[in-house]
Formats: structure tokens, C-alpha cells, sequence
């Protein structure tokens, strides 16, 4: 059984800090996700890897960055968070072309 | 890029009645559009999924069909049971790498 993990399920930060946001799955997929979450908003893609050290930009990427050092671990970078960072952020896994995404279970990022 | 669109963004149904949340894409050359379920506080689960090769796609109370075509697919959810009640979302695939996701229908089914 496929588990993706997100290092905190909840966190308040202040406007200005560096957050860093880790999503770890254990079934030695390829692809690894960060989306947003906002109500209405759907799910927007904010950057994706195919491999290790590799990244690609998504549709939201300004503000944020990424690194994938492991093959099992995606994090997630806000250089200087802002209160229009606050929302929820869900990683995910996949196999490379073949579809089914595995989400972890979400971080709720609240800004101050 | 893709655009994904999705109908209706809430929608309540009294159990035992059906619910048809519908999506359309712009990127002809998409071919692969899954569903997926979120339930209160839980995370996305794919809940079926379609490819373009196929214009309908059954699992016991839920179907997919797909119009290449118009570029329109359709989740249909028949017998709803309360616990069918969640935000659903479309998205759709050209590489099986990338997605776009609708923006999400949030269904109660009214015991």
C-alpha cells in the first residue's frame, strides 16, 4: 500500500520566515507532486520532479522552490512567506506515465 | 496549457437519486482523465479513471464516460449513499505525468 507522508499537518508561520514543507513516500515512485489547495481554486500544481535533482515548474511556482536530494523525499521551499501563502498543501506520488496520483494527507499553512 | 473546467461546483442530491458532475478540457491531445475523492479533512483518492480510447467506463455505482470530441467527460454517480458525499475532482493527462484539475464539486447527499 502506497503511503505519502507530509512532515506537519498543521503550522502558523510569520510573514517573512523560511518554510520548508517535506513530503516523503516510501513506494519508489519517479514523480513527485506539490499542489495548493484553495476553496474554488481546485488543486493548482505548483512544481513537479521526475528524478532526482530534477524539477519542473508548474502553473504557481512564483514564491516557492524546491529540492529533491532522495528519491523518496520532495520538499517544499517559501524563501519569505507571505499571508497570501496561507492555504493547504498536498504532495503527491506517481509512477512516471502511468497516472494514479497518491496524495499525502495535506499541511495547513497559516501566515501571520 | 490545459485548461480543465468543472460543473457544477456544488450539487445536493436526496439519496437513492443520481448526481452527474461534468468537465471539459481544451488540450485535444489530453488522453487521460482520472477522478478523484476527497472527503472531509482526508486526502485525494482516485476513484476511476478513463482513457481515450474508451468512451465509457463502469465501477459498480460510479461511471465515467468521455466525449473526445466535444472534450467533455462526465462522472455519474448512481444510488447515492451519504457517504457519497464529498468534493470530487476531474483532471486530465497528456503524459500520465503532469495534471490539471478541475476546480472541484462539493456533492451532499441528503439522507
Amino acid at each position: 500500500d502506497v503511503k505519502v507522508t507530509q512532515s506537519s499537518r498543521y503550522l502558523v508561520k510569520r510573514t517573512g520566515e523560511k518554510v520548508f514543507l517535506e513530503c516523503v513516500q516510501d513506494m519508489d515512485h519517479e514523480n513527485m507532486f506539490w499542489y495548493r489547495q484553495d476553496p474554488g481554486l481546485g488543486l493548482r500544481l505548483i512544481y513537479f520532479s521526475y528524478d532526482v535533482k530534477m524539477k519542473e515548474k508548474g502553473d504557481i511556482p512564483e514564491g516557492y522552490s524546491v529540492s529533491r536530494e532522495k528519491k523518496e523525499r520532495f520538499s517544499l521551499i517559501l524563501e519569505s512567506a507571505s499571508t497570501n501563502q496561507t492555504s493547504m498543501y498536498l504532495c503527491a506520488s506517481s509512477l512516471p506515465s502511468r497516472g494514479t496520483q497518491y496524495f499525502g494527507p495535506g499541511t495547513r499553512l497559516l501566515v501571520l | 496549457g490545459e485548461n480543465v473546467e468543472q460543473h457544477p461546483s456544488t450539487l445536493s442530491v436526496q439519496e437513492g437519486d443520481s448526481a452527474v458532475i461534468k468537465c471539459t478540457y481544451s488540450d485535444s491531445a489530453s488522453n487521460y482523465f482520472p477522478w478523484y475523492k476527497q472527503e472531509l479533512g482526508k486526502r485525494p483518492q482516485l476513484i476511476i479513471d478513463i482513457r481515450s480510447n474508451v468512451g465509457e467506463k463502469k465501477d459498480q455505482r460510479i461511471a465515467v464516460t468521455l466525449n473526445k470530441t466535444a472534450k467533455h467527460f462526465s462522472l455519474h454517480i448512481t444510488e447515492t449513499q451519504p457517504e457519497d458525499s464529498a468534493v470530487y475532482f476531474c483532471a486530465a493527462s497528456k503524459t500520465g505525468n503532469q495534471f490539471y484539475f478541475g476546480t472541484g464539486t462539493s456533492l451532499t447527499v441528503i439522507p
